[in-house]
């Protein structure tokens, strides 16, 4: 069980372009969705928290015009990257949690931006 | 602000060899994990630790958990190529209800024959 997937598992978008990356918990409800970035041989970051039907909560430094997370249920939870530039070309993983449990983490999307 | 050092970042070991790997968080924590990723992939779950004195093992990993130093170990005993990997420790941040992580920098460990 705790399954999470990610959808898309590696995206190329043109510079100034949007891209959605969807994350399912698939076997459980998850109360907190967490999304990170992880730079090439670095660790990884968290960008922001997000608990289903409220607003996310963004890390300091992370702009949340640029990387919009809905939480809209309990299984879903979506980072929309707008106006997308090179410098976002990165891993981006996400993970779930149901109440105080562990953190389930996703496969990760890779996004290249041109 | 809470800090995970772990050293050492990187690590070459012969096959048969033992070595461990070591955590370091600065403020008091309820949780400390272990992580493995494999290049291009994302995290596996290796150990949780809960309390201190805390110890589990897995095959030929390790892991235990020393609150009052606040520091972590992974043991690897009799290495085998196929744990060449990147292994990350990571923290719950105190305070709060969402238990955020803090991951340490990772270990890059090759096994070598």
């Amino acid at each position: 069980g705790a399954v999470v997937s990610q959808h898309p598992s590696r995206v190329i978008c043109k510079s100034g372009t949007s891209v959605k990356i969807e994350c399912r918990s698939l076997d459980f409800q998850a109360t907190t969705m967490f999304w990170y970035r992880q730079f090439p041989k670095q660790s990884l970051m968290l960008m922001a928290t997000s608990n289903e039907g409220s607003k996310a909560t963004y890390e300091q430094g992370v702009e949340k015009d640029k990387f919009l997370i809905n939480h809209a249920s309990l299984t879903l939870s979506t980072l929309t990257v707008t106006s997308a530039h090179p410098e976002d070309s990165s891993f981006y993983i996400c993970s779930a949690k149901r109440g105080t449990d562990t953190q389930y983490f996703g496969p990760g999307t890779r996004l290249t931006v041109l | 602000e809470l800090k995970v050092e772990q050293n050492p970042l990187f690590l070459s070991m012969q096959e048969g060899k033992n070595y461990t790997i070591y955590c370091n968080y600065s403020t008091t924590s309820d949780r400390l994990y272990w992580y493995r990723q494999d290049p291009g992939k994302s995290l596996e779950s290796l150990f949780v630790l809960l309390s201190n004195g805390a110890v589990k093992q897995e095959g030929r990993l390790m892991a235990s958990l020393d609150t009052k130093a606040r520091l972590s170990t992974l043991h690897i005993t009799a290495a085998v190529h196929d744990l060449s990997a990147t292994y990350f420790c990571a923290v719950d941040r105190p305070g709060g209800s969402n238990y955020k992580l803090t991951f340490g920098k990772g270990t890059l460990l090759t096994v070598n024959p």
